[in-house]
């Protein structure tokens, strides 16, 4: 149990494109998820936490223009990069908590690269 | 807020040796701290967790150590093989409504064989 999946694996897109990052909880019902995003040979940094049918709450730093994250059931959250650049090239991964606890549930990640 | 702090950033062991991975935290109220392993290009992965009320946890080769008034955790490895090379981080959870967690930078293990 416990299962949560991304789509897609990996993407390539040119700059000034958005790209859109689905992330899946399978077998649950996942009121809270999480964004990450990961740079080679670094942590993982949280970006904004996303909670079913409200607006996401956004780590300081992180653009929320730019990171659309949209939470709109129970089981799906997306991440829209919008207007990507080189910059933004990065691992990017998600991650569900089931009702009021504390494990999460990593998807298995999105490798952006943007050209 | 919460502030994670992870050492030694890398480490090296032979085959059948003992490897420790030391994390600090700054928020008292942090209550819950779990472990993950992440391979290359791949999900952090569970392997241990464990909880402000509890000293010690073990599971077979691997086993967390907490000290609430030093405000630190430990991550054991005993036995050390080859396929437990890659990267380890702690976390810890603040108990709050945000259920967020706070990793750790890394710990990048090589087991020699």
């Amino acid at each position: 149990g416990a299962v949560v999946s991304q789509h897609p694996s990996w993407v390539i897109c040119k700059s000034g494109t958005s790209v859109k990052i689905e992330c899946r909880s399978l077998d649950f019902q996942a009121t809270t998820m999480f964004w990450y995003r990961q740079f080679p040979k670094q942590s993982l940094m949280l970006m904004a936490t996303s909670n079913e049918g409200s607006k996401a709450t956004y780590e300081q730093g992180v653009e929320k223009d730019k990171f659309l994250i949209n939470h709109a059931s129970l089981t799906l959250s997306t991440l829209t990069v919008t207007s990507a650049h080189p910059e933004d090239s990065s691992f990017y991964i998600c991650s569900a908590v089931a009702g009021a606890t504390d494990t999460q549930y990593f998807g298995p990640g999105t490798r952006l690269t943007v050209l | 807020g919460e502030n994670v702090e992870q050492h030694p950033s890398t480490l090296s062991v032979q085959e059948g040796d003992s490897a420790v991975i030391k994390c600090t935290y700054s928020d008292s109220a942090s209550n819950y701290f779990p472990w993950y392993k992440q391979e290359l290009g791949k999900r952090p992965q569970l392997i241990i967790d464990i909880r402000s009320n509890v000293g010690e946890k073990k599971d077979q080769r691997i086993a967390v150590t907490l000290n609430k008034t030093a405000k630190h955790f430990s991550l054991h490895i005993t036995e050390t093989q080859p396929e437990d090379s890659a990267v380890y981080f702690c976390a810890a959870f603040t108990g709050d409504s945000s259920y967020k967690l706070i990793f750790g930078s890394g710990t990048r293990l090589l087991v020699r064989p």
